[in-house]
C-alpha cells in the first residue's frame, strides 16, 4: 500500500527566505506527483504536477523535482511571503490504481512579515 | 469557465441521519473522485465514477456510496451517520479517458455530525 510522509510537519519563517518541502512516497510505480496548497477550511489548488517520466516542474517561484527510484520529492519556495502562508499537501497517482490520489498529511506554513 | 462547485458549503447533520452531497466537474472534465479530509489529515480516497460507474472504491464501508449522471456530475451518499464521519468532502475532477491527468478540486463540503 502506498504511503507518503511529508516533512517538516509545520514550518515558521521569516519573510523572504528560501525554502524546501520534502515528500516521500514508499512505491515508486508511480504515475505523477501533484503539489497542491490548502488555505484554512477551504479546497485544494494544484501547485504543480511532475510526471512519472519528468525530474523536475517549475512555475513562478515554486519549483518541484522528483526522484522516483528513491520515492522523494522536493518544493522548493524562493523567496517566501506571508501571503504563500498555507498547508501543501503532496499527492502521488500510482501503482495499480490510476486516477487515485494517495496524500501526505501536510506541511502547515507560516511566513511571517 | 467554472471550476469545480460542490454544494452545500456547509451542512450539520445527527448521528444516524443521511446525508447527499453534489459535485459538478470541471468543464471537459468526466472523471470525478471524492475524498474525505479529516481535521489535520491528508485527503483519503473514498471513490471514483467514470462513465457513470464506480472505477474504483477505497477503504470505506458501504455506508458510503455514489453515483454519477449523464451530465458528468456527481453525488455522495452517506447513511447512518457516525460522529467520526465529521469531516471536510472534497470532489475533484479530470479529464475524459483512463490516463494520468492532473485533478483538480472544488472547494469542499464541510460536514459536521452531532
Amino acid at each position: 500500500k502506498q504511503e507518503v510522509t511529508q516533512i517538516p510537519a509545520a514550518l515558521s519563517v521569516p519573510e523572504g527566505e528560501n525554502l524546501v518541502l520534502n515528500c516521500s512516497f514508499t512505491d515508486s510505480a508511480i504515475y505523477n506527483l501533484q503539489w497542491f496548497r490548502q488555505d484554512p477550511g477551504k479546497g485544494l489548488t494544484s501547485l504543480l504536477l511532475i510526471q512519472s517520466s519528468q525530474r523536475e516542474q517549475t512555475s513562478g517561484r515554486l519549483n518541484a523535482s522528483l526522484d522516483k527510484s528513491s520515492g522523494r520529492s522536493t518544493l522548493y519556495i524562493a523567496a517566501s511571503q506571508p501571503g504563500d502562508s498555507a498547508t501543501y499537501l503532496c499527492a502521488v497517482e500510482g501503482g495499480s490504481t490510476l486516477g487515485r490520489l494517495y496524500f501526505g498529511r501536510g506541511t502547515q506554513l507560516t511566513v511571517w512579515p | 469557465d467554472a471550476g469545480v462547485t460542490q454544494s452545500p458549503t456547509h451542512l450539520i447533520k445527527t448521528r444516524g441521519q443521511q446525508v447527499t452531497l453534489r459535485c459538478s466537474p470541471k468543464s471537459g472534465h468526466d472523471t470525478v473522485s471524492w475524498y474525505q479530509q479529516a481535521l489535520g489529515q491528508g485527503p483519503q480516497f473514498i471513490f471514483q465514477y467514470y462513465e457513470e460507474e464506480e472505477r474504483q472504491r477505497g477503504n470505506f464501508p458501504d455506508r458510503f456510496s455514489g453515483h454519477q449522471f449523464p451530465n458528468y456530475s456527481s453525488e455522495l451518499n452517506v447513511n447512518a451517520l457516525l460522529l467520526g464521519d465529521s469531516a471536510l468532502y472534497l470532489c475533484a475532477s479530470s479529464l475524459p479517458g483512463l490516463r494520468s491527468y492532473e485533478q483538480y478540486f472544488g472547494p469542499g463540503t464541510r460536514l459536521t455530525v452531532t
